[in-house]
């Protein structure tokens, strides 16, 4: 079946620290990947995506995501994260219909 | 240019009743989804809808049903509500059915 897991629930980090979230998924065949955020008080909002091509794919706000076919991997990653990037990260995966992952809950303190 | 807009923007009801959420696409966009997002859980596929097709199905109950109307807008219905449907409802437009989904703001329903 198909399915998108996020190994991280909820991950505590001070500025300036350095990002990465795990994404696995479980998909025969061609899949397109994303990851959305969710700040409080906000709706869904893409963060970047994966159709083909380029596997290292630059997002917005300094994110970036490496799409690692022989892993099965799409982690989420940024250099140096601020408190503003406090929210909630969900991994998708698209074949026929959109699958998100349990998502992971992301707090940075000053 | 607005967003996907939802309505209403939060609902109690009680067991046994039936619900209708509303959905507006973004303009142009003729393909609308509809997910039930647990707390503490990622969002799960009900339906999607394109040109007021039903193109996709999740793995919810009959009591779960949608259709799309000619000017693209969505409304979901869900009957006999049980208390596990409480949830965060979310809609999410795009322009065609496989392209990036856009998503509103989410209709909360509380379920007595």
């Amino acid at each position: 079946a198909q399915s998108v897991s996020q190994h991280n629930h909820h991950v505590i980090l001070s500025e300036a620290a350095s990002l990465e979230l795990g994404c696995n998924y479980s998909y025969g065949g061609t899949v397109n990947l994303f990851w959305y955020v969710q700040y409080p008080g906000q709706h869904l909002q893409l963060l970047l995506k994966y159709f083909s091509g380029d596997p290292l794919v630059k997002g917005i706000k300094g994110f970036e995501a490496e799409f690692i076919k022989s892993k099965f991997s799409f982690n989420l990653r940024k250099p140096s994260v601020q408190w503003s990037d406090t929210a909630e990260y969900f991994c998708a995966g698209e074949t026929d219909k959109l699958i998100f992952g349990t998502g992971t809950r992301l707090q940075v303190f000053p | 240019d607005a967003g996907v807009t939802q309505s209403p923007t939060h609902l109690i009801k009680t067991r046994g009743q039936h619900v209708t959420l509303r959905c507006s696409p973004i303009s142009g966009h003729k393909s609308v989804s509809w997910y039930q997002q647990v707390l503490g859980q990622g969002p799960q596929f009900i339906f999607q809808y394109y040109e007021k097709e039903e193109r996709g199905r999740g793995n919810f109950p009959d009591r779960f049903s949608a259709r799309q109307f000619p000017n693209y807008s969505s409304e979901l219905n869900v009957n006999a509500l049980l208390l596990g449907d409480s949830a965060l409802y979310l809609c999410a437009s795009s322009l065609e059915a496989s392209h990036e989904q856009f998503f509103g703001p989410g209709t909360r329903l509380t379920v007595l």
